[in-house]
């Protein structure tokens, strides 16, 4: 069975930093595509980052240069490094399974539960 | 980046009802678009993908259609676990981009 679950999520001050982690089971990280998704607060979804089952990665303009993407296949692992935070970085995070149609082209079949960041002072 | 524009943004239906939400991108995407369900609280579900391709354990009474820019998820006799938000998502280009959602509520 195919399984997300994050965890790292928090109150954290703004310019700060946090990681978040998404454990999978079921299936192996490293072979996939595996994306971020966040939502804030009553909004609606907005992807932030992907790593390709190469090491590819792309992430969302509004992040780019704050946050950083890898994975631990050692521990079949996808995480999310998020520096210099900002009150609009508040969302719902979720993890999910990215199934590619063509190289840069993906759904998500398989989310987590998400983790709350909460940025404020 | 692709903008995808659902409509209507929310709507109130009765159990039975015919309940139809369309989704459209700012230039065509071919049939590279997605439909997943939301429910409060609750990580989005895949419903369908490529445009009318029902995901694997979702109720035929989802369908999907369209091509190009425009596109309907439909669902034929609204059940009550279906009260919920409903996401488009284009697969198309990177980044891959989401509608604003429709929630579908009762009456």
């Amino acid at each position: 069975e195919v399984q997300l679950v994050e965890t790292g999520g928090g109150l954290i001050q703004p310019g700060g930093s946090l990681r978040l982690s998404c454990a999978a089971s079921g299936f192996t990280v490293s072979s996939n595509y595996m994306s971020w998704v966040r939502q804030a607060p009553g909004k609606g979804l907005e992807w932030v980052s992907v790593v390709y089952s190469g090491f590819t990665t792309y992430y969302a303009d509004s992040v780019k240069g704050r946050f950083t993407i890898s994975r631990d296949s050692s521990k079949n692992t996808l995480h999310l490094q998020m520096n210099s935070l900002r009150a609009e970085d508040t969302a719902v995070y979720y993890c999910a399974r990215g199934i590619a149609v063509a190289v840069d082209s993906y759904y998500f079949d398989f989310w987590g539960q998400g983790t709350l960041v909460t940025v404020s002072s | 980046d692709i903008q995808m524009t659902q409509s209507p943004s929310s709507l109130s239906a009765s159990v039975g009802d015919r309940v139809t939400i369309t989704c459209r991108a700012s230039q065509s995407i071919a049939s590279y678009l997605n439909w997943y369900q939301q429910k409060p609280g609750k990580a989005p579900r895949l419903l369908i993908h490529a445009a009318s391709s029902l995901q694997s354990g979702v109720p035929s009474r989802f369908s999907g259609s369209g091509s190009g820019t425009d596109f309907t998820l439909t669902i034929s006799t609204l059940q009550p676990e279906d009260f919920a938000t409903y996401y488009c998502q284009q697969s198309y280009s990177t980044p891959p981009t989401f509608g604003g959602g429709t929630k579908v509520g009762i009456k």
